[in-house]
């Protein structure tokens, strides 16, 4: 079955630091990864999405992720972080098990962001 | 906005009553899909419809319900509401069916609406 883990509960980045939320995953076949965001009191908001090709792919508010296949991983980076970013930050996985897309999502990260 | 719009935002109503939560999904995608937000669960996939028809369950309880009617929107039903079902309920929709990569309506990305909160006292 395909899964994402997200091996962090929260992350603490002061502003103007880059950061990073971790994501690994398990597939079978070819992985099709996505980040969303989710701010208080609102619904999630996609990011980024890795299908195939580069392996940085860049996404929504200067958000980029890393596909590693080696390791297995998709890790949410961003070179600068804005207090703007505090969220809830959730990985998934396609999953498309009896021929119909789903996905799969990770217990998410809790991005804090200190000025 | 993602385009999905859900009703109500809030909702609350009383132990073992039925609640129904509308979800009207983005202009030409045919799946919608439900989960469920808790604040010890995570993201819980409940259900996903297609054009009309069931097409996967996640971890639905048998006291909730759902379709998707002709013009796509769709609805969830609650029923017999306990305590521990009060949490966010969003609504997804997106593409079609898991083809190929590279063909139409394949990449699986979702389009969240912004949730009914539902309390239950």
């Amino acid at each position: 079955a395909q899964s994402v883990a997200q091996p962090e509960d929260q992350v603490n980045v002061a502003e103007g630091n880059p950061l990073t939320v971790k994501c690994t995953y398990s597939v079978s076949g070819n992985p099709y990864l996505f980040w969303y965001v989710q701010y208080p009191n609102r619904g999630l908001q996609f990011l980024l999405k890795y299908i195939t090709g580069d392996n940085l792919v860049k996404g929504s508010y200067g958000f980029e992720a890393e596909f590693n296949k080696s390791q297995t991983s998709f890790h949410l980076k961003k070179p600068s972080a804005l207090v703007s970013d505090s969220a809830l930050y959730f990985c998934a996985v396609r999953d498309i098990t009896g021929g119909y897309n789903k996905l799969i999502f990770g217990a998410g990260t809790r991005l804090a962001v200190h000025p | 906005d993602s385009g999905v719009t859900q009703t109500p935002k809030h909702l609350i109503t009383a132990t073992g009553q039925r609640v129904t939560l509308r979800c009207s999904p983005r202009s030409g995608d045919l799946s919608v899909y439900w989960y469920q937000q808790s604040l010890d669960q995570g993201l819980q996939f409940l259900i996903q419809y297609y054009n009309g028809e069931e097409r996967a369950k996640g971890n639905i309880l048998e006291r909730f319900s759902a379709q998707q009617f002709p013009d796509l929107h769709s609805e969830l039903n609650l029923s017999s509401l306990e305590l521990g079902d009060s949490a966010l309920y969003f609504c997804a929709s997106g593409d079609s069916t898991g083809r190929l990569p590279g063909t139409s309506g394949s990449l699986g990305e979702q389009f969240f609406g912004p949730g009914t909160r539902l309390t239950v006292l």
